[in-house]
């Protein structure tokens, strides 16, 4: 079973500004990793799938990198709605995901 | 556009059974994997079962395996989870996800409740 550990549990990052959310596997996941957000009392939203591409119709403040065991999400000049919990789920060994970072107003 | 609708939820009693329902619309069902993903009440998402376009390959999580059953069927557009032997732990807010390289749509989720 592939575990997903994401880092940090909390950022709290001022409107404008950039987040970088990290997702760490505990084995190699080679690309196959996704990201997700949530807002509350909402279903996920799928953002980026195979690390790096964006779904249909998210904004190019969006981006993912990565492989392997080590991904990233930046989301560059926060805006309002953005503020949410983010998920990363890998799709190479079956399916997890990580337990989540919530991104909230600083 | 598609659409995923869950249905079912309920409260039930620890070692109840429940079946969980999930129509699907805007697009060719039988064409896609389908999974059931759940979240605990305030906590993160947990990929519950998963069933291939035809429903020959089917995967559990081993939170799960031997008491739940994911089937489909496409002649309907729907997906099902049959749940047995519930414990406290199942309760969460169950989605269905259509698979398309990833999670690419999720439902508004059903509310299963287990407790005494």
């Amino acid at each position: 079973e592939t575990v997903l550990t994401q880092s940090p549990a909390t950022l709290s990052v001022s409107l404008g500004e950039s987040a970088t959310l990290s997702c760490r596997a505990s084995q190699s996941v080679r690309g196959n990793l996704a990201w997700y957000q949530q807002k509350p009392g909402q279903s996920p939203r799928l953002l980026i799938y195979g690390s790096s591409t964006r779904a249909t119709g998210i904004p190019a403040r969006f981006s993912g990198s990565g492989s392997a065991t080590e991904f990233t999400l930046t989301i560059s000049s926060l805006q309002s709605e953005d503020f949410a919990v983010y998920y990363c789920q890998q799709y190479n060994d079956l399916y997890s995901f990580g337990q989540g970072t919530k991104l909230q107003i600083k | 556009e598609p659409r995923l609708v869950e249905s079912g939820g309920d409260l039930v009693q620890p070692g109840g059974s429940l079946r969980l329902s999930c129509a699907a619309s805007g697009f060719t069902f039988s064409t896609y994997a389908m999974s059931w993903v759940r979240q605990a009440p305030g906590k993160g998402l947990e990929w519950v079962a998963a069933i291939s376009n035809t429903g020959d390959t089917i995967y559990y999580a081993d939170s799960v395996k031997g008491r739940f059953t994911i089937s489909r069927d496409n002649s309907n557009n729907a997906l099902f989870l049959q749940m047995t032997d519930l414990i406290t732990e199942d309760t969460a807010l169950y989605y269905c996800a259509k698979w398309q390289l990833t999670f690419d749509c999720w439902g508004q989720g059903t509310l299963v409740t287990v407790s005494s």
